[in-house]
């Protein structure tokens, strides 16, 4: 079985400051994880992914995630926001073995506002 | 390269009525996922489609049911609507072959349905 937490359902930032969106997860197997990102009336586009190689994953327009098997967590942090990074993020969990294999189980989602 | 393609992007039925969703994947894309995003239950799996079989199936009623074509083209129908079908729903398209970090999907923009 695999689950996913947001910590955050809102953070607010202002321009130039770093964000920070947290997750927790859990799963049977060997994970792959995944950052989605949603903007208003769009479908969701893949910001980065964990796949077993690199615990410090780089993805699109400069966020990264860190995945620690320790604490079961895959935050994603960016240095400086920006006013296009307002937006819904979503932290996706995907097993790599069991039934559950190839499906996404999604968090619930963290609505990142930036203020000028 | 031609991105997810879904149709139609909008829909209004009524209760009772059923309707039917269209996803094109990206070309040489064999697995087609489908996903319901409602602002209470979040984005939850509905099915996954390969090569014209159902591979995964998520905890939906049978109402809701797919399919897949010998192209990958997928559709999906919802029978005998209800007020709580009103979603977003998101298809996505991936190669489908299951090692770790090549299950990467690629989301459509969505269909939102309305049922009055």
């Amino acid at each position: 079985a695999q689950s996913v937490t947001q910590l955050d359902s809102h953070v607010s930032v202002s321009e130039g400051t770093p964000v920070l969106l947290r997750c927790n997860y859990s799963s049977s197997y060997s994970p792959s994880l995944f950052w989605y990102v949603q903007h208003p009336n769009k479908g969701l586009q893949l910001l980065l992914k964990y796949t077993s190689a690199a615990t410090l994953v780089k993805g699109i327009n400069g966020f990264e995630a860190e995945f620690k098997k320790s604490e079961t967590s895959f935050h994603l942090t960016k240095p400086s926001a920006h006013m296009s990074d307002a937006a819904e993020y979503f932290c996706v969990v995907s097993d790599t073995g069991g039934t559950s294999y190839g499906k996404l189980t999604f968090g619930q989602g963290t609505i990142l506002t930036v203020h000028p | 390269k031609a991105g997810v393609t879904q149709t139609p992007r909008y829909l209004i039925k009524t209760r009772g009525q059923q309707v039917t969703l269209s996803c094109s994947p990206i070309s040489g894309h064999r697995s087609v996922s489908w996903y319901q995003q409602t602002p209470g239950q979040g984005l939850q799996f509905l099915f996954e489609y390969f090569s014209e079989t159902q591979r995964n199936k998520g905890n939906f009623p049978g109402r809701f049911s797919g399919r897949q074509f010998s192209n990958s083209r997928s559709e999906m129908n919802v029978s005998t609507l209800e007020l709580g079908d009103s979603a977003l729903y998101l298809c996505a398209s991936s190669l489908g072959v299951r090692r770790s970090g090549a299950n990467v999907l690629t989301f459509g923009a969505g269909s939102r349905l309305t049922v009055l």
